[in-house]
């Protein structure tokens, strides 16, 4: 059983760019949510994914989009990069049935300059 | 708004004792809480959890308590060990239990003295 994970690990972009995140989920997972950890803080939750549709959101700007697809791999998507963007962004996969704890990746720390 | 607080941003204790962890939340409508830890350059680990209509919950050295009335939670780790030292985050979901929509809290770093 492969856990959940992430790519790339460390990613350096300029502001105003774009960039793609994605994760891998747990075998056996149809629910991805994705997750922002600035330093010193805990993580905040940005929006999930079920069965490919999205099932809640943060409070989070619409330049924050994601995808699911059909194998329920995830993709986490930021538009014209800010500086406060930077942070490590966590994705978590779960089962998707009641008290099922969700699985965490190691991150991607985006740094934007 | 911080829906879920965890005030003690540090806590130190001897190898051996006791450490408690504590939470404290403000929305009655969370009904799932969940304990992570965290260590450098890795993603949150899963601990334990407890439902709501639960006011204890047990594994191993870790339990966690709940006490609804006063929207407060706790983690206590006996005995401690040096490798439990790390970032805890508590956690709390709504809605027919966990969802994998989380809030979590700030973290408390967690030092274990050999």
């Amino acid at each position: 059983e492969t856990g959940v994970t992430q790519s790339p690990t460390h990613l350096i972009k300029t502001r105003g760019q774009q960039v793609t995140l994605r994760c891998s989920s747990q075998s056996g997972h149809n629910t991805v949510s994705w997750y922002q950890q600035a330093l010193g803080q805990g993580p905040q939750f940005i929006f999930q994914y079920y069965r490919e549709e999205e099932n809640g959101r943060g409070n989070f700007p619409p330049r924050f989009s994601g995808l699911q697809f059909p194998n329920y791999s995830s993709e986490l998507n930021v538009n014209a990069l800010e500086l406060d963007d930077s942070a490590l962004y966590l994705c978590a996969s779960s089962p998707g049935g009641v008290d099922a704890e969700a699985f965490f990746g190691q991150g991607t720390r985006l740094t934007v300059v | 708004d911080q829906q879920v607080k965890q005030n003690s941003p540090s806590l130190s204790v001897q190898e051996g004792r006791i450490s408690i962890l504590n939470c404290d939340y403000t929305n009655s409508m969370f009904d799932y809480f969940l304990w992570y830890k965290k260590y450098p350059a890795e993603g949150p680990t899963f601990l334990i959890s407890i439902s709501s209509i639960k006011d204890k919950n047990e594994d191993g050295r870790f339990t966690v308590f709940l006490n609804k009335s006063a929207k407060h939670l706790s983690l206590h780790i006996v005995p401690s060990q040096p490798g439990d030292s790390a970032v805890y985050f508590c956690a709390a979901s709504k809605g027919s239990g966990n969802t994998g929509k989380l809030i979590f809290g700030q973290g408390t770093t967690l030092q274990v003295k050999p």
